[in-house]
Order: structure tokens, then C-alpha cells, then sequence
């Protein structure tokens, strides 16, 4: 139990479906972070959020579309997505976002696009 | 853009045995942290390591960090069935901003 809960463990949605992740994190800190996993790739960083503020947008498409209305919960919106964009997203938190601080993972969100 | 390469890929140890694992980066290193993840799940921290030379342990877990090499080693004495899982190395992007992975080291442990 790292403090990070995501919600739901395990979706499975269409091309044309429209849904959301959640994230929350218990710890009281101040950045967020949403990475996502493939397989046989290394984990990648999506965005990055400080205190509200999106700080980092790693050239994600736009059919993912992140909202994070306070410093405790981060939203991943989904829409028309692709079938290789299925993959393990797994959102984090830290104190502060930068070089020095660690961060706590949630369990990750297995999604699949059929 | 930095990388981080991690070797080996997967490993087979069994019981009892020793094991290390490498992390070297295409860039100069500041700060390198060790996840350890189960198949499908979170990243649990392990340690995280700051100045070149340092070192720390936790349990049978051991990390050095050789900042003139670029590289991280992360070694396990005795290795138990519970040390079984993916060995995550990371380092904090150009910005500072957040972590990079590499891809991961896949550990199984046969008893």
C-alpha cells in the first residue's frame, strides 16, 4: 500500500468508447504524474502535474486528455483510442516534481482497446 | 534524450544464490532510484542513490552508484523466492522534472 489508489484496476473499451482513469493519493503531496507501460518498453512518462498545473505534456496524443482538479486527484480521459495504445497506466506522486524526490506508484490501471 | 540500459534483461537464479543486476545511462547521472515491480502491478521504491560512490542496502538488497561510469548496480545476497519480479532502474529527466526507466530486469528465483 504506497498511499496511491487508482481506479479501475482493469478496463476493457472499444475504439469508440469514451472513458476515464482515476488517481488519487493519500500523502499530501504536490505533483502527479501519469506514466504509461507497454510491453517490452521501457515506462513512459505521459504528464506531469505541480500543484494543479500541468508542467509536462511528453507529446501524448490528444485522444488522452489528462485534468487534475486538485493537488490529491489526477483524471486520464480516454477517447477514441487505438488499439496499441492498451497498456499498463500507472499514475504516481511525489512531494515536489524534480530530481531529488521519490515517487510513490499506484497499482496501475490494465487497459485494453479492443 | 537520455536512456538507460539495464543488463541483464531477465535472469534465472536459484535459491540461495548471489545476483547483480546493471543500469548504465547515455548521460550524466543525478540521482538513480530502484523500483521493484510484480508482473501487472505498481512500482514498490527500493532506494534511491544521490552522490557517485554511494551505496545503500536494505535487507539483502545492496545499490551502488559509479557516477564516473554512469551506472548503477543493484545486487541481492541469497536470493529468497520473494526477490522475484521486474527491477526497474530510473533516473530524473533533463528538465529534473520526473523519472525515465529503463526497461526493466525480470528476476525469477527457483526454489
Amino acid at each position: 500500500e504506497t498511499g496511491v489508489t487508482q481506479t479501475p484496476r482493469h478496463l476493457v473499451m472499444g475504439m469508440t468508447n469514451k472513458k476515464s482513469l482515476k488517481c488519487e493519493q493519500h500523502l499530501g503531496h504536490n505533483a502527479m504524474y501519469w506514466y504509461k507501460q507497454s510491453a517490452k518498453k521501457p515506462l513512459e512518462l505521459m504528464f506531469v502535474y505541480n500543484f494543479k498545473e500541468q508542467t509536462e505534456n511528453n507529446s501524448v496524443p490528444s485522444r488522452f486528455s489528462p485534468e487534475c482538479p486538485n493537488s490529491s486527484h489526477l483524471f486520464l480521459h480516454l477517447h477514441t483510442l487505438q488499439p496499441e495504445d492498451s497498456a499498463l497506466y500507472l499514475c504516481a506522486s511525489s512531494q515536489d516534481p524534480g530530481t531529488y524526490n521519490e515517487q510513490f506508484f499506484g497499482p496501475g490501471t490494465r487497459l485494453t482497446v479492443l | 534524450s537520455q536512456e538507460l540500459e539495464q543488463s541483464p534483461q531477465s535472469l534465472i537464479v536459484q535459491e540461495g544464490k548471489n545476483l547483480t543486476i546493471n543500469c548504465t545511462s547515455s548521460k550524466t547521472l543525478y540521482g538513480l532510484y530502484w523500483y521493484k515491480q510484480k508482473y501487472g502491478e505498481g512500482l514498490i521504491f527500493l532506494m534511491m542513490l544521490q552522490k557517485g560512490g554511494e551505496e545503500k542496502s536494505h535487507e539483502k538488497i545492496t545499490a551502488k552508484l559509479d557516477e564516473k561510469k554512469q551506472q548503477s548496480s543493484l545486487h541481492i545476497t541469497a536470493s529468497q523466492p520473494s526477490h522475484a519480479g521486474i527491477y526497474l532502474c530510473g533516473a530524473a529527466n533533463q528538465a529534473g522534472t520526473a523519472l525515465i526507466f529503463g526497461k526493466g530486469t525480470t528476476l525469477s528465483v527457483s526454489s
